[in-house]
């Protein structure tokens, strides 16, 4: 089955910098790339998306890339807040049956 | 978008004891799924719930544990049987929504489950 691997577990930004948590995963076979954030006592968000027929994604402060050949994918948030603090999620599923397999989530914390 | 709603969204329950746990999503949907959360880990699939037939568990899940129902293409039903203080987590319910030329994960809110 699918692994998803993710880096770091926590991360520590200073209001304003940037962040990057990076995933990788092992089944060749995956073609879709969703990342949530989950906030304290909620359920996961999608905060965006990537299918493996483009590269690269950006929505506002937030973008993924994704290198099918090396089998990772990553998220940028730019210009970090406060209210980006959260624990984010990267998974992975083929869309033939879009079972998700998720990393291990990263804590993120922004300083302000 | 879809719009998942859970109930309960949280309980307190004896070993021994079993909870149903309901999902209702507003827009019909083909595919829903029931994940575990573990406290402070990530997200496990447990079982795809089929509308119209039984649901397909996951390597470690089985029927007898979480039986589930779908009766139709907007709610599905987990129960956790026999609850043991191990089974206290977070239940999550997703569909696959197609909208907009693409299909799409969405998370209900979670049911927060504590087995004393």
């Amino acid at each position: 089955g699918e692994n998803v691997e993710q880096h770091p577990s926590t991360l520590s930004v200073q209001e304003g910098d940037s962040a990057v948590i990076k995933c990788t995963y092992s089944d060749s076979a995956s073609n879709y790339f969703p990342w949530y954030k989950q906030e304290l006592g909620k359920g996961p968000q999608l905060i965006i998306d990537i299918r493996s027929n483009v590269g690269e994604k950006k929505d506002q402060r937030i973008a993924v890339t994704l290198n099918k050949t090396a089998k990772h994918f990553s998220l940028h948030i730019t210009e970090t807040q406060p209210e980006d603090s959260a624990v984010y999620f990267c998974a992975a599923s083929d869309t033939n049956d879009y079972k998700l397999s998720f990393g291990a989530g990263t804590t993120v914390t922004v300083r302000a | 978008s879809a719009v998942i709603s859970q109930k309960p969204s949280r309980d307190i329950c004896q070993r021994g004891t079993s909870l149903t746990i309901q999902c209702q999503v507003d827009s019909q949907v083909t595919m829903m799924f029931w994940y575990r959360q573990q406290p402070g880990q990530s997200l496990t699939l447990i079982a795809t719930a089929n509308q119209g037939s039984e649901a397909t568990y996951e390597s470690g899940f089985v029927i007898d544990k979480f039986p589930i129902s779908r009766p139709n293409l907007t709610f599905s039903t987990l129960t956790v049987s026999n609850m043991s203080p191990e089974d206290s987590s977070i239940y999550l319910c997703s569909v696959d929504f197609w909208g907009g030329g693409t299909d799409t994960q969405y998370f209900g809110p979670g049911t927060r489950l504590t087995v004393l």
